[in-house]
């Protein structure tokens, strides 16, 4: 596996579920994001993670828990979704503080009903 | 004023055309600044970055200027694989980085 592996590609849930996102990079980098992007909007941009420790969290609801067990996997707890949080859910890996740029994953397609 | 503003397009230009594109952006801490390539239904892949000086990839060529706070990206001979939205992307301080929402590009045969 090379590059930023996203599970699962396609999700539907109900409002009641609860379900996880997963990510793992294999770049070596030490930060880790998770960005939201919604139809025409920017990426936003949801949480950070450096070597394991969250160094932003913005302004996300409680609904969306963040893990990040290790500087290689990020995970993105979901429960009591709306159906306003559809959206395409990225993660990302840097080296650093991304001076360098950032290597996304395929994305997760996110549908609440 | 949004942070990173861009024009949304469709830019739609024949094959073999040249087109360019802007941004701007209102902070002027700003630290760096890339161009993203993003096609339909999948992940931002970095394009190149964008130094003051300018810089040239191929067929692209993305320049900044500071002073007025805007990055262009130029594209030569446009293929029909160029067709895309490009994300116009400047990173600020520590971890935060904001995105443009996008210029869409169509190249037609």
């Amino acid at each position: 596996e090379t590059g930023v592996t996203q599970t699962p590609r396609h999700l539907v849930m109900g409002m009641t579920n609860k379900k996880s996102l997963k990510c793992e990079q294999h770049l070596g980098h030490n930060a880790m994001y998770w960005y939201k992007q919604s139809a025409k909007k920017p990426l936003e941009l949801m949480f950070v993670y450096n070597f394991k420790e969250q160094t932003e969290n913005n302004s996300v609801p409680s609904r969306f828990s963040p893990e990040c067990p290790n500087s290689s996997h990020l995970f993105l707890h979901l429960h009591t979704l709306q159906p306003e949080d559809s959206a395409l859910y990225l993660c990302a890996s840097s080296q650093d503080q991304g001076g360098n740029g950032y290597t996304f994953g395929s994305g997760t397609r996110l549908t609440v009903v | 004023r949004k942070e990173v503003e861009q024009d949304p397009g469709p830019f739609n230009v024949p094959e073999g055309a040249t087109v360019a594109f802007n941004c701007t952006y209102s902070n002027s801490a700003s630290q760096s600044f890339f161009w993203y390539r993003q096609d339909c239904r999948k992940e931002p892949k970095l394009l190149m970055s964008v130094y003051s000086s300018g810089n040239e990839d191929g067929r692209f060529t993305a320049q900044l200027n500071r002073a007025s706070q805007y990055i262009s990206l130029l594209i030569r001979d446009s293929k029909l694989s160029d067709s895309a939205t490009y994300l116009c992307v400047v990173k600020l301080t520590g971890f935060k980085t904001i995105f443009g929402a996008g210029t869409r590009l169509f190249v037609k045969a």
